[in-house]
């Protein structure tokens, strides 16, 4: 099983729309949950952390299920400038070493939104 | 304030030769990790370093190497390169190595023909 797996995709919805992204992880003990967002052929950048309490950002709400080991991300209203691919990702806390430094990425789900 | 530069912007190399690319953090952060994102994947954590010292090491070969510098920036270095080392070469940096604060640098793009 992979350590993090998202919808396949890619997505296309008309602008206005409502869009879910979905994403699993393996390891109970991740501890640091985040979507990224990454435009064609650039770097990724963070969009935003996920608690377990859930949390919004303007159009954008993230969701984490611990017992599920489950994430979710919904954007409402979505834009043209929504469109990138979104990058579910985890941070398993401090390994065997003690060290609290890797992120494992997901493949990621692109999102075209049309006018 | 300048964000994390990454260089060269774009490399094509042969198969078997060798190369290294660059990264230097944001100012003031004292750790720097590298990723490799091939066409179609999410980001692979290859390597992490904080204070010059490695801190983690991902699935990789033994032909994948770095290193960090007194002024923190750091070099990956990778030989005998085959067709699948074509990627996206992402450094990232952070202040205190945990991994919630990454800065991406825009990375380096490895062609190997």
């Amino acid at each position: 099983r992979k350590e993090v797996e998202q919808d396949p995709g890619p997505f296309n919805v008309p602008e206005g729309a409502t869009v879910a992204f979905n994403c699993t992880y393996s390891n109970s003990a991740s501890q640091s949950f985040f979507w990224y967002r990454q435009d064609c052929r650039k770097e990724p950048k963070l969009l935003m952390s996920v608690y377990s309490s859930g949390n919004e950002d303007g159009r954008f709400t993230a969701q984490l299920n611990r017992a599920s080991q489950y994430i979710s991300l919904l954007i409402r209203d979505s834009k043209l400038s929504d469109s990138a691919t979104y990058l579910c990702v985890v941070n398993i806390g401090r390994d065997s070493g003690g060290s609290n430094y890797k992120l494992t990425f997901g493949k990621g789900t692109l999102l075209t939104v049309n006018p | 304030d300048a964000g994390v530069t990454q260089s060269p912007t774009h490399l094509i190399k042969t198969r078997g030769q060798q190369v290294t690319l660059r990264c230097s953090p944001i100012s003031g952060h004292k750790s720097v990790s590298w990723y490799q994102q091939v066409l179609g994947q999410g980001p692979q954590f290859i390597f992490q370093y904080y204070e010059k010292e490695e801190r983690g090491r991902g699935n990789f070969p033994d032909r994948f190497s770095a290193r960090q510098f007194p002024n923190y920036s750091s070099e990956l270095n990778v030989n005998a390169l085959l067709l699948g080392d074509s990627a996206l070469y992402l450094c990232a940096s952070s202040f205190t190595g945990t991994a919630n604060g990454y800065t991406f640098g825009s990375g380096t793009r490895l062609t190997v023909v």
